[in-house]
């Protein structure tokens, strides 16, 4: 049983591109977590998406950043227009379920954007 | 005041030594996370808490709802404990169910 992938593991964008990173969760798990690490800091929230819903993106910044989790395919966070206060460490995890009932988050690799 | 609070930041350990990695609390949560991560790597679920104690190996980690706090202990430490150690909670109940709030991290280093 394969664990929760990323790809890629690292990408290189200059300032005004768009990043897309990829999130296949663990097989089974219809729940993605976003969390963003930067540089000397700790891990932070970003959104929290099931099977084409966003439930929870108190965490997003509020322009440029986007997520996705279609019914087909991985889950994706879109960065469009990169700064290079966007280089950081970018971990999705997955679980079986969630709600009242707390339920194992299993983390992938992480996808270490660099902007120049 | 960060909700989860970790200490220390840095622990040198020789190999061998027991090892003591402590986590506060501010918020009520359902569940208590301890993560390890390697420089550059990724992160590794060590235990899920809610009450109690949980053993693996030579790790032990404990909660005590009541006082808000939580302890990841490494008997016997070894240099490939060298690692940062993450406590993460996950709020009790709402629509914040899910998502995880961090510590800072504990920097270990266990030397020879």
């Amino acid at each position: 049983n394969a664990g929760v992938m990323q790809n890629p593991r690292h990408l290189v964008r200059r300032r005004g591109q768009e990043a897309r990173l990829r999130c296949s969760p663990m097989k089974g798990h219809s729940h993605v977590y976003w969390y963003r690490q930067l540089p000397e800091e700790g891990l932070k929230f970003m959104v929290y998406l099931q099977k084409e819903n966003i439930i929870d993106e108190s965490g997003m910044p509020k322009e440029r950043f986007s997520a996705e989790f279609p019914k087909e395919g991985p889950s994706i966070l879109r960065i469009q227009q990169v700064v290079r206060g966007d280089s950081a460490a970018y971990f999705c995890a997955s679980s079986l379920m969630s709600g009242i009932n707390s339920y194992e988050q299993y983390f992938g690799p992480g996808t270490r954007l660099t902007v120049t | 005041k960060n909700e989860v609070e970790q200490s220390p930041q840095n622990l040198t350990a020789q190999e061998g030594e027991f090892i003591t990695i402590n986590c506060s609390y501010s918020v009520g949560i359902s569940a208590l996370h301890w993560l390890q991560q390697h420089p550059g790597g990724g992160i590794v679920s060590l235990f899920m808490l809610s009450s109690g104690k949980k053993k693996h190996g030579r790790l032990i980690a404990t909660i005590n709802i009541q006082e808000k706090h939580s302890s990841l202990h490494i008997t016997a430490s070894h240099p490939r404990d060298s690692a940062v150690y993450i406590c993460a909670v996950r709020r009790g109940g709402g629509t914040s169910y899910g998502k995880l709030t961090f510590g800072q991290g504990t920097i270990l280093t266990v030397h020879p």
